[in-house]
């Protein structure tokens, strides 16, 4: 089993629909919640950033994590054709040292018109 | 303000002989990591160092990979005598201490 489970998608949506975007993960020790966003060819972009459980907002983009059942969100209100992209989540388990990144497997979103 | 530069973005090699990859963090930043993605796989990590160490290498393959992060200068990955199967994207991120990555646009490593 993966440490973190992610839908491979692709996942296609009207422009304008609310996008929901999850993961799921074993290590219980994880604390430190990120989302990427990735365009084709290019490096990895961070999205959101949340430290163990609870929501945050920025501007269309909103992130949920709930510790207790291993589980995050990432919402995308008002969705734009620009939005189309590969989306990670990401998550570390530091204990106040720096520490590696395990990724998801990533969801293609394509936004249309 | 310069994000984390990756030189060179595309490099191809025939079977047997060694890539340099380089990667600059972001100013102000003193830890770096480096991250591979093969083709529709995430990206998994690799090795994090700070200036003149190596921190994490559990994610390194045990043969033929290096990594480096002197004094002065860039964080250099060195895979000796390339074969097909590390054809792959790598990707350098940095940060300033433990808190969020930045990456860099990557390195295409095409092996002949």
């Amino acid at each position: 089993q993966k440490e973190v489970e992610q839908d491979p998608g692709p996942l296609s949506v009207p422009e304008g629909a609310i996008v929901s975007l999850n993961c799921t993960y074993s290590n219980s020790a994880f604390q430190y919640f990120m989302w990427y966003r990735q365009y084709s060819r290019k490096g990895p972009e961070l999205l959101m950033y949340t430290y163990s459980s609870g929501n945050k907002e920025d501007g269309r983009f909103t992130a949920q994590v709930d510790k207790s059942s291993k589980y995050i969100s990432l919402f995308i209100r008002d969705s734009q054709p620009s939005d189309s992209a590969t989306y990670l989540c990401a998550m570390s388990a530091s204990s106040g040292t720096a520490s590696k990144l395990t990724f998801g497997t990533g969801t293609r979103l394509q936004v249309t018109l | 303000n310069a994000g984390v530069m990756q030189n060179p973005r595309h490099l191809v090699r025939r079977r047997g002989q060694e890539a340099r990859l380089r990667c600059s963090p972001m100013k102000g930043h003193s830890h770096v990591y480096w991250y591979r993605q093969l083709p529709e796989e995430g990206l998994k990590f690799m090795v994090y160092l700070q200036k003149e160490n190596i921190i994490d290498e559990s994610g390194m393959p045990k043969e033929r990979f290096s990594a480096e992060f002197p004094k002065e200068g860039p964080s250099i990955l060195r895979i000796q005598q390339v074969v097909r199967g590390d054809s792959a994207a790598y990707f350098c991120a940095s940060s300033r201490g433990p808190e969020t990555q930045y990456f860099g646009p990557g390195t295409r490593l095409l092996v002949l």
